[in-house]
């Protein structure tokens, strides 16, 4: 069955700190993943993808994220982050038939 | 503007009764999807559609109908059977496959239980 694992629920950094999102996801086949953010009181916006080709994604917001295939993981990744950047985070793949599946969430909070 | 429109954005029902949360999207997008979100459980899928007149359930569909009429339509009907109604119902939309198939959302209806 088609399933993303997010390993942290709750992150709390101070800004400039360096950020690291597991996401794991199990599926045999060929996979999109996404990773969408939800900033407090707005929708999910789309902070990048992977559909193929360079394994190293780059996004908005100066945010990336490395498909690792032989691990099934898909990290995102931001080497100094913000008091801006506190929001929940959300992990995806899209995998057969167009199923759509997100993982549980990571609420950051960023302190200044 | 092409995007996604959910509405109502508050609904309240009392126990017992069935609710249409409604989804329109102009986008063109084959695909589309109803997830709730709960805190700490992230989005969970209900139902997913490809094309019309086809929709499969997803993780959590009991308690649940939609239909697939037209393209740009996607409801979701609460039913009296959905034993925790009370969540934040988001309606998303993509292309079927190739190209761009990142997902639209809309801005949610939020459906309390009274």
């Amino acid at each position: 069955a088609q399933s993303v694992s997010q390993h942290n629920h709750h992150v709390i950094l101070s800004e400039a700190a360096s950020l690291e999102l597991g996401c794991n996801y199990s599926y045999g086949g060929t996979v999109n993943l996404f990773w969408y953010v939800q900033y407090p009181g707005q929708h999910l916006q789309l902070l990048l993808k992977y559909f193929s080709g360079d394994p190293l994604v780059k996004g908005i917001k100066g945010f990336e994220a490395e498909f690792i295939k032989s691990k099934f993981s898909f990290n995102l990744r931001k080497p100094s982050v913000q008091w801006s950047d506190t929001a929940e985070y959300f992990c995806a793949v899209k995998g057969g038939y167009n199923k759509l599946i997100f993982g549980a969430g990571t609420r950051l909070a960023v302190h200044p | 503007d092409g995007g996604i429109t959910q509405s109502p954005k508050y609904l309240f029902r009392k126990e017992g009764q069935n609710v249409t949360l409604s989804c329109e999207q102009n986008l063109n997008h084959d695909a589309m999807y109803w997830y709730r979100q709960d805190p700490g459980q992230g989005l969970r899928l209900i139902y997913y559609s490809q094309i019309v007149n086809d929709f499969q359930k997803g993780d959590i569909a009991e308690g649940y109908s939609v239909s697939r009429e037209k393209k740009e339509s996607f409801p979701l009907t609460v039913t009296s059977a959905q034993k925790n109604p009370t969540a934040f119902y988001l309606c998303a939309s993509t292309l079927r496959g190739g190209g761009s198939t990142e997902a639209f959302f809309g801005q949610g209806t939020r459906l309390t239980v009274v």
